[in-house]
């Protein structure tokens, strides 16, 4: 079974600066992948970035890279000049890809509430 | 349409009653899912289809969770003899590739049907 753990419930960072948002995940799968989703206080779930597990260089998505460390199982999302529309929820995600026999369901941690301050 | 469609938005309803929840997936998507999601809390997922074809429903909590696709299109969530403990925002995601094949399979949400059983 997959399992995505965010240990920090809250982070504060200040406008302009760069903060990382802790995902460790648990799998035996070999092949997977790993998706951030930003939640602002609307309710939308909004795709951020994508990292393969096979994927030798971290994903960028403009201001947005993930800092994946395959050997510890983590997957940081680190955020760079940060924005007040940052505010928001932040959800890790991973799923099986390429299995015949498994699920392809994306399995979600609990989330990280950032708040830039201006 | 544009974006995936789910309705209605806000569902009150009283213990015992039968609830039915629309998606409208993004048109030409192949793959939905169903997730729930409690304040606060990540999405849980429920269940997902290919085309039509209902191809995991382990999230469902029991049997009185049901889900269709009859014609690879829209899917309908039904939920029977509600009680207070399904309280929750109940969200829809499509996604272009087929779940496990063709590609990582990014998931674009809906804004939700958020469900109070008094």
């Amino acid at each position: 079974a997959q399992k995505i753990t965010q240990t920090q419930p809250g982070m504060f960072v200040q406008e302009k600066e760069a903060v990382t948002l802790d995902c460790t995940y648990d799998t035996s799968d070999q092949s997977y992948g790993l998706f951030w989703y930003k939640q602002p206080s609307s309710g939308e779930m909004i795709f951020l970035i994508y990292q393969g597990s096979y994927d030798e260089q971290n994903a960028t998505e403009g201001r947005y890279s993930l800092n994946f460390q395959k050997a510890r199982k983590s997957a940081n999302l680190v955020i760079s000049a940060s924005q007040l529309g940052d505010s928001a929820m932040y959800f890790c995600a991973m799923r099986e890809l390429y299995s015949g026999a498994g699920s392809y369901q994306l399995t979600f941690g609990k989330g990280t509430k950032l708040s830039v301050i201006p | 349409g544009a974006g995936v469609s789910q309705s209605p938005r806000y569902k009150v309803t009283k213990r015992g009653q039968d609830v039915a929840l629309r998606c409208d997936p993004i048109s030409g998507h192949v793959s939905l899912y169903w997730y729930r999601q409690a304040l606060g809390q990540g999405p849980e997922f429920l269940t997902y289809f290919n085309y039509e074809a209902q191809q995991d429903k382990s999230g469902l909590p029991n049997d009185r969770f049901s889900a269709e696709r009859p014609e690879g299109s829209i899917s309908t969530l039904t939920i029977q003899r509600t009680e207070q403990r399904d309280s929750a925002m109940y969200r829809c995601a499509s996604s272009l590739g087929l779940a496990g094949r063709t590609n990582t399979g990014e998931l674009f949400f809906g804004e939700g049907s958020r469900l109070t059983v008094l």
